[in-house]
């Protein structure tokens, strides 16, 4: 099956850098997606890695290392527009299905 | 269309009755996703289609929901019995394709169900 883990809760500082850790489990790994979800509205697509490495875009950065099973995004220069739920996504090449992580809440303080 | 479209927006139904929750994807796209989504919580998927093929409903709770996508555009997601813990906002999704990048999902707006 398929098994998603990130932290419920980050606080950071505006200005700040912050980084968002996403572990997984999954059979046939085709990619992780890292979504924003402002409340109240729909998630929105930040970033795609399937490939080890770092994949830059602007002040959001997104990692992964397949053989551990990791990723993390990666925010600088906070802004305040940025408090947010950032959702980990994985899809399977066995299964097609994608799967999301419950979330990570972001609360960017002045 | 522009984007994905579900409806309707806002439904409120009694404890025992059946909804239909429709979702008109982006034009073209052949993959489609319907996720069930708590408050403070990740989507939690239910059921997926590519083209017309219910590729996998192992996250559809019970029997009394069902999908089905019978031409492979617009989906229909059914909730038999309404019963309260029913009450969630669903989501659909559609994406480009199934493999890499294409699997990007496009999220449409929701439907807030609410069963009384």
């Amino acid at each position: 099956g398929q098994n998603i883990d990130q932290p419920t809760e980050m606080t950071a500082t505006e200005g700040a850098i912050v980084q968002i850790n996403c572990t997984y489990q999954t059979s046939g790994f085709n990619g992780l997606f890292w979504y924003q979800q402002h409340a109240g509205e729909a998630p929105t697509f930040l970033s795609y890695n399937v490939l080890d490495g770092l994949e830059e875009k602007g002040r959001f950065s997104s990692f992964l290392s397949r053989s551990k099973g990791y990723s993390y995004l990666l925010l600088k220069e906070l802004q305040m527009k940025d408090s947010a739920s950032y959702l980990c996504a994985v899809t399977s090449s066995n299964t097609g299905k994608l799967i999301f992580g419950q979330g990570t809440t972001l609360q960017v303080k002045p | 269309g522009a984007g994905v479209s579900q409806s309707p927006r806002y439904k409120v139904t009694k404890r025992g009755q059946d909804v239909a929750l429709r979702c008109d994807p982006i034009s073209g796209h052949v993959s489609l996703y319907w996720y069930r989504q708590a408050l403070g919580q990740g989507p939690e998927f239910l059921t997926y289609f590519n083209y017309e093929a219910q590729q996998d409903k192992s996250g559809l709770p019970n029997d009394r929901f069902s999908a089905e996508r019978p031409e492979g555009s617009i989906s229909t997601l059914t909730i038999q019995r309404t019963e309260q813990r029913d009450s969630a906002m669903y989501r659909c999704a559609s994406s480009l394709g199934t493999g890499g990048l294409d699997t990007e999902a496009f999220f449409g707006q929701g439907t807030r169900l609410t069963v009384v």
